[in-house]
Formats: C-alpha cells, sequence, structure tokens
C-alpha cells in the first residue's frame, strides 16, 4: 500500500501557481519524499525530491513542513503541458526488487485556459 | 540527461504468440526494472535486473521472463501471450545507491501492448 495520500483531483488557471498536497503522517527519519508526474499515454517523469528542507530546481518547488508529514508541490506558472496525473512517493534505501516504486493513485491536475 | 527507449509505443499481438519488449537506457545504470500498469492497479513490478545476467522476481512475474546480456538492454519476454496480459509496459533505469543516498528511477515512454 501507498504511504501517502493525494486528492483525487485538483484544477488550476494558465500562469497561476500549482500548490499540489500530500500527506505522509508515517514518514519515517531516513525516508525521502519524492514526487514524479505522468502525461497521460507516456511514463512517469521524475521531478523532485526532499529529505526536510525545501527544494527547487527548473520544474517546481517542495515544500516539506518541519515535522516532514506533509508537503506540497508547487508548479510557479502552470501550462496546459502541465496536465498530468501527480505521484507523491516516500521512498527509503532499499535493494533488489525491493527497490521498486510504489504508486498511488496520485492527483490529476487539469490546467484550464 | 537520462534516456530510455523502448521499441514499440504500441503493439498488437495475438493469443500464444511470443513477445519481446526491449528497453535501452544510455546512462549507465546497474539497475532495470519492468513494470505493468493497469487502470485501477497503479504500477506493479514484473521483473528487476541489478547487473548483466542478474534478474529478481518482482511481484508479479507469472507468465514472464526477461533478458538482460548487456548492461544497456533489458528485455521483457511473454512466453505464450494471453489476453490478461494486455496492458501498458513501462521500463526503468536507476543508479545503484547506498545506504542514506537518494533513489529516482528514470521511466521509458511505454509500450502499450494489446493481446487479442
Amino acid at each position: 500500500d501507498a504511504k501517502t495520500t493525494q486528492p483525487p483531483s485538483m484544477d488550476c488557471a494558465e500562469g497561476r501557481a500549482a500548490n499540489l498536497p500530500c500527506n505522509h503522517s508515517t514518514i519515517s527519519g531516513n525516508e525521502y519524499v519524492y514526487w514524479y508526474r505522468q502525461i497521460h499515454s507516456q511514463g512517469p517523469q521524475y521531478i523532485i525530491h526532499g529529505l526536510k528542507n525545501n527544494e527547487t530546481n527548473e520544474m517546481a518547488s517542495l515544500i516539506i513542513t518541519e515535522d516532514r508529514k506533509s508537503s506540497t508541490l508547487i508548479l510557479p506558472h502552470a501550462t496546459l503541458r502541465d496536465t498530468a496525473v501527480y505521484y507523491c512517493i516516500v521512498s527509503t534505501f532499499a535493494t533488489g526488487a525491493n527497490s521498486k516504486l510504489t504508486f498511488g493513485k496520485g492527483i490529476t491536475l487539469s490546467v484550464r485556459p | 540527461d537520462v534516456k530510455v527507449t523502448q521499441s514499440s509505443r504500441y503493439l498488437v499481438k495475438r493469443t500464444g504468440e511470443k513477445v519481446f519488449l526491449e528497453c535501452v537506457q544510455d546512462m549507465d545504470h546497474e539497475n532495470m526494472f519492468w513494470y505493468r500498469q493497469d487502470p485501477g492497479l497503479g504500477l506493479r513490478l514484473i521483473y528487476f535486473s541489478y547487473d548483466v545476467k542478474m534478474k529478481e522476481k518482482g511481484d508479479i512475474p507469472e507468465g514472464y521472463s526477461v533478458s538482460r546480456e548487456k548492461k544497456e538492454r533489458f528485455s521483457l519476454i511473454l512466453e505464450s501471450a494471453s489476453t490478461n496480459q494486455t496492458s501498458m509496459y513501462l521500463c526503468a533505469s536507476a543508479p545503484t545507491v547506498w545506504t542514506g543516498s537518494t533513489y529516482t528511477q528514470y521511466f521509458g515512454p511505454g509500450t502499450r501492448l494489446t493481446v487479442l
């Protein structure tokens, strides 16, 4: 079972910031938070990850609460091409087949013109 | 950037046929994965390989086999295709990591296989 909870869907207007929430209340100290997205009929795409500090890259920002029980992925200026299913995953070091990623249902982001 | 390619985007096969799905990555990653994705079931791991000629079964290996003769190439084989193997197949690769390191998988575009 996935260790994260996300709302099923949300939408935002093109050009505005999209804030995607994720709850991971049972996260352990050595688990990272990862975000992937999957555009329709394509493979999942890595976006960003973090442990406890906020992170930013060219795609997005990741804000992790101080208690690490929740996080928010921020797309600062959403475009129509950002319409996708976004997956929040918690994961730690593992070997072999246990290093597989477990994707939950994700949140469907719809960016409207 | 890491690039993972899969041999076909769409494939239609008949029941009983032997099917080969190929995956190639260009980043010298040790680890490669085959998943299938079905509506409502998420991604499920079929097989994993951590080195040339090495493999481990995932959660749903029945009806599948794999081959990894070269580091960059990981093949999924359906020995005798059945209709319940109609699915989206996703290949991924990842570098070897160590305790305390992060772990990122890079996915190919997927192959949508239909078995008639």
